[in-house]
């Protein structure tokens, strides 16, 4: 039973640029969460979704950003227009419906801005 | 607003010691507590959980503790081994499922 996967783990994008981040949960979950952790900070939570519906996105900056969980495929983190600052580690975890006490995280996908 | 600490300090232990790391909160009442470990370039990995009405929860080499009372949890790790040098993240469930993070304690244990 694969993990939660992300891709990709390494992205680098120059000033103005878009930003797309994918999350495919755990095999059977249907709840995801993105986290963002900044160089010497904890981890942040930013935005959850089930599928086709976001549950929550208050952890998310207004403008920029935006999150999607289609049906079918991965979940979507899309950072538009970066800057320096998105530069950040960015982390996916899953959860079954039934239980949604334990999260599983992915490996992140590290995002660089030039 | 809700703050998490951890112990910004590295801890550096000898091998087969007791590691033992804080994590305390305020302005809230999680209904749980979780504890997690974070290699470098890596995602968290659970380890445990414990509920307010619970005191005390083992796992394996593994201890936490929780007093709702001081707002804190404790993490044990006892036997300690190089393998188990790494960063341990404390975790409290805020409504939606979130997850509120403290900023992690290292751990490097010593052979």
């Amino acid at each position: 039973n694969a993990g939660v996967m992300q891709n990709p783990r390494h992205l680098v994008r120059r000033r103005g640029q878009e930003a797309r981040l994918r999350c495919s949960p755990m095999k059977g979950h249907s709840h995801v969460y993105w986290y963002r952790q900044l160089p010497e900070e904890g981890l942040k939570f930013m935005v959850y979704l089930q599928k086709e519906n976001i549950i929550d996105e208050s952890g998310m900056p207004k403008e920029r950003f935006s999150a999607e969980f289609p049906k079918e495929g991965p979940s979507i983190l899309r950072i538009q227009q970066v800057v320096r600052g998105d530069s950040a580690a960015y982390f996916c975890a899953s959860s079954p419906a039934a239980v949604q006490e334990t999260q599983y995280f992915g490996p992140g996908t590290r995002l660089l801005v030039l | 607003s809700q703050k998490i600490e951890q112990n910004s300090e590295a801890l550096n232990i000898q091998e087969g010691k007791t590691a033992t790391l804080t994590c305390n909160y305020t302005n809230y009442s999680p209904a749980y507590l979780q504890w997690y470990r974070q290699d470098p370039g890596r995602g968290p990995v659970f380890l445990l959980l414990i509920r307010e009405n619970e005191k005390e929860k083992r796992k394996e080499r593994l201890k936490v503790t929780f007093d709702t009372t001081l707002k804190q949890s404790l993490f044990h790790i006892t036997a300690s081994q190089p393998a188990d040098s790494a960063t341990y993240l404390c975790a409290l469930k805020f409504r939606n499922n979130r997850l509120a993070f403290g900023k992690g304690n290292q751990v490097v244990v010593i052979p």
